[in-house]
């Protein structure tokens, strides 16, 4: 089945720093998604991407989907302490095919 | 975005019970699926909740086990039939209306004793 190679698992860092996180695919994806999840929450979707080569932001938050389209980026600026939690990334293969493929999390901590 | 209400939020039961997990979407939508996530873990497919049929299960999930309802585009429900401890885990729901725009629901924290 296809996976997703997000990375890196977890990131310590200072607030006001910026950080960036990824997630690779052997296969292609038509639809890129980034969510954030608190503790005891579902997932909340960040930014959601559809077409190759594009960059979307949302706030301090900046996504952009790979042209060759196996591949994403988030990046967060300028951390402050609530942007502790896990992130994750899902792709969808596109089509008929709705489900969601996803990473295994980047864990952020941001120490004040 | 549809706005999703699970319930319950937790519960813990006995092994050898049966829980049943309720998903109530705000709007219609398409797409409904269940999702298992072991604690530390990141998110796997149950089933995808099909409108007036079948579920269709993912590889390692069965219907005996996990049995799904989805009687209207409201509305669904996951059963954790015969439980044992190894099913404890957070179970979501989550919706779509094509394809994007996917949303969860708050989960249910299951343990089982």
């Amino acid at each position: 089945g296809q996976q997703l190679n997000q990375s890196p698992q977890s990131m310590f860092i200072q607030e006001g720093e910026d950080v960036s996180m990824n997630c690779t695919s052997s296969s292609i994806f038509n639809t890129w998604l980034w969510y954030k999840q608190d503790p005891g929450e579902g997932p909340v979707l960040l930014i959601a991407l559809y077409k190759a080569g594009e960059l979307t932001s949302n706030g301090r938050l900046t996504a952009q989907f790979g042209i060759t389209r196996k591949d994403s980026f988030l990046n967060i600026s300028a951390s402050i302490p609530s942007d502790v939690g896990i992130y994750f990334c899902a792709g969808r293969s596109g089509g008929s095919n709705y489900k969601l493929t996803f990473g295994k999390g980047t864990l952020l901590t941001v120490n004040p | 975005s549809a706005v999703i209400s699970q319930k319950p939020s937790r519960d813990i039961c006995q092994r050898g019970t049966s829980l049943t997990i309720q998903c109530q979407v705000d709007s219609q939508v398409t797409m409904m699926f269940w999702y298992r996530q072991q604690p530390g873990q990141s998110l796997t497919l149950i089933a995808t909740a099909n409108q007036g049929s079948e579920a269709t299960y993912e590889s390692g999930f069965v219907i005996d086990k996990f049995p799904i309802s989805r009687p209207n585009l409201t509305f669904s429900t996951l059963t954790v039939s015969n439980m044992s401890p190894e099913d404890s885990s957070i179970y979501l729901c989550s919706a779509s209306g094509q394809g994007d725009g996917y949303t969860f629901g708050s989960g249910t924290r299951l343990t089982v004793v």
